[in-house]
Formats: structure tokens, sequence, C-alpha cells
């Protein structure tokens, strides 16, 4: 156990809903990540959080939207859902805010867009 | 696109054999870091090795980077039936938060 929790585990919806995804990192870790893993696309970075501050972006999509509340808990809001969008979707966190720190994973939860 | 291409995408060994993985990348890195990951679940980090770093040890697992050739191995000595899993490089660039970027992974087998 990584002392990362994801909610929910699944989720199936359908096209063009929206959906949100909730991580908790683990305790006294100040930085939150979100990737995206499937098939095609191998596990993607999205987004990076650190004490509540956007701080680092990778291809995430613009119908995608993440923040990190001062809790530190974090959502990944997915919206105007596409098949493709499909995914597993993962929640890490670390202690601080740069590469050299190791990431915590959560169990991931798996989305089915239908 | 990926950063890292990892070599080979699958490999099956005997319990006991030893696994090596390999990870090339295209730019300049900061550290290089391997993961874990059994089937559909949460990944686990292995091992972090510095861009100053050639070579670091962490039980059964030797990791090596070699900056010039943009490449890194992983090898897993005396391999157990629990080893079998996906593993994965992922490369951290310079001045990009905490921004890890995953190759495609190896497919490890260990059969009993």
């Amino acid at each position: 156990d990584s002392g990362v929790t994801q909610t929910p585990k699944h989720l199936i919806t359908a096209t063009g809903q929206r959906v949100t995804l909730r991580c908790s990192p683990r305790s006294g870790d100040l930085s939150v990540y979100w990737y995206q893993q499937s098939l095609d696309q191998g596990l993607q970075f999205l987004i990076q959080y650190y004490n509540g501050e956007e701080r680092a972006k990778g291809n995430i999509l613009e119908r995608f939207s993440a923040q990190q509340f001062p809790d530190l808990h974090s959502e990944l809001n997915l919206s105007s859902l596409e098949l493709g969008d499909s995914a597993l979707y993962f929640c890490a966190s670390s202690v601080a805010s740069g590469n050299s720190y190791e990431q915590y994973f959560g169990p991931g939860t798996r989305l089915t867009v239908t | 696109s990926q950063q890292g291409e990892e070599d080979p995408q699958a490999l099956s060994i005997q319990e006991g054999e030893n696994a090596t993985m390999n990870c090339s990348y295209k730019t300049s890195i900061n550290n290089l870091q391997w993961y874990r990951q059994n089937s559909g679940r949460g990944l686990v980090h292995l091992i972090l090795i510095r861009s100053n770093e050639r070579e670091k040890h962490s039980g059964r697992l030797r990791v090596t980077l070699d900056t010039s050739k943009k490449s890194s191995s992983l090898l897993i000595t005396a391999s157990r039936a629990a080893d079998t899993a996906s593993y994965f490089c992922a490369t951290g660039i310079y001045n990009q938060g905490g921004k890890l970027i995953f190759g495609q992974g190896t497919e490890l087998s260990v059969k009993p």
C-alpha cells in the first residue's frame, strides 16, 4: 500500500459526460501528479501540483482540468468525454516538487467511456 | 512522444536467471528512475540514478546509466516468479518540476 488513495476505482460513463477523479496523497507529501495510461499512448504525464500551485504541465487536453485543495487532496476533472479518454488514470505524490524524488502511485481509476 | 524507448518489449525467462532491460532516451536528463507495475495496478518505485552517477545497486537490482549514449539498463539477478511485472524507465528533465517521462515498458515473465 503506497498510502495514496484514489476514488472511484472504476467509472463507466457515456460520451459527452463529465467526471471527477479524486486523489489523496501520502501523509506529508506536498506534490500531486496525474498520469493517464492507455494501450496506445502508454503512460503519459498530465499535470503536477505542489502545495496548491500548478508546477508542471504535460499533454493535458483543454477538456481536462485539475486542482489541489488546501488539505492537499487533488481532483482531476474530465469533460466532454470521448471514447478515446477511456484509460487508467493514476495519481502519484511525492514529498517535494523536483523530479529527483520518488513518486508514490495510487491504485488508479479505470475510466470507461461508452 | 515518449522520451524513453525500452528494449525488449517482452522478456520471458526461467526462475533463477538474470533479466536485463534497456532504456534509451532522447534529451539530456537530470535523473532516471525505474518503476515496476504489476498487471493493471499502481507503479512502484525501484531505484533512482542521477545523471552524474554511472551505476547503482539495490538488493538484486543493478542499474547503469550512460549519458553519452543516452541509455540505461536494469539488471535483476536471480529472478523469482514474483518479479513478473512490467518495468518502466522514467526520465526527469531539468527545470520541468517533478514531471517524469515514461518509456513504453518491458513486460517480464519469470517462469517457475
